[in-house]
């Protein structure tokens, strides 16, 4: 079963506006990492967050993790058409560090033109 | 192109064949992971390399799946007597394992597959 969780499971905004993803996970983890997936294609790292961090910034996106609460959110400023995608979290469990990632089950953000 | 490729990218087949996927991961990269993904679901470990030995393998693969990675290069998955639940997206990913590294996993294309 799927450890991670994603909050809201799809989320409609307008260009120009900021769209919040929620995560939250059940083990203690090493790191966790955002990915972007368009519909029928592969993922794309977006960006990692170590257990050991509390925000970081890369570019229009802002993630914070706070491990007291095993949950992570990811922040895409400014949206853009071409957000338009659905983005997992994915966990590096500290137990099984190094091998599996183990994803939520997505949010799917769609932004209007 | 030096990023992670699979192949095919879909395939069809009916019920009862066999299948078999090749994944090429990053040149340099040691570690190559085989997930599956179900409409809207996300990704789910199936099993991983280092180099050609595979070190884990999730209950979800059957007895009817294997993987191998020969020399420590690209890898085959393959599934015997395909079942209609077998229908999904696999997805390939390699990182490079380093001591104190991060685990980034870096995601093929994926190869959709359907059985009819």
């Amino acid at each position: 079963s799927q450890q991670g969780e994603e909050d809201p499971q799809a989320l409609s905004i307008q260009e120009g506006e900021n769209a919040t993803m929620n995560c939250s996970y059940k083990t203690s983890i090493n790191n966790l990492q955002w990915y972007r997936q368009n519909s029928g294609r592969g993922l794309v790292h977006l960006i990692l967050i170590r257990s050991n961090e509390r925000e970081k910034h890369s570019g229009r996106l802002r993630v914070t993790l706070d491990t007291s609460k095993k949950s992570s959110s990811l922040l895409i400023t400014a949206s853009r058409a071409a957000d338009t995608a659905s983005y997992f979290c994915a966990t590096d469990a500290r137990e099984t560090s190094g091998s599996r990632l183990t994803f939520g089950e997505g949010t799917q953000l769609t932004v209007n033109p | 192109d030096t990023g992670v490729s699979q192949d095919p990218r879909h395939k069809i087949t009916k019920r009862g064949q066999n299948v078999t996927f090749r994944c090429d991961p990053i040149s340099e990269h040691n570690r190559l992971y085989w997930y599956r993904q179900t409409l809207g679901q996300g990704p789910e470990f199936l099993t991983y390399f280092q180099n050609e030995a595979q070190l884990e393998k999730s209950r979800l693969l059957s007895d009817r799946f294997s993987a191998e990675r020969p020399k420590g290069s690209f890898s085959t998955l393959e599934i015997q007597r395909t079942e209609q639940g077998d229908s999904a997206m696999y997805l390939c990913a390699s990182s490079l394992s380093i001591a104190g590294g991060n685990n980034e996993q870096f995601f093929g294309p994926g190869t959709r597959l359907t059985v009819l």
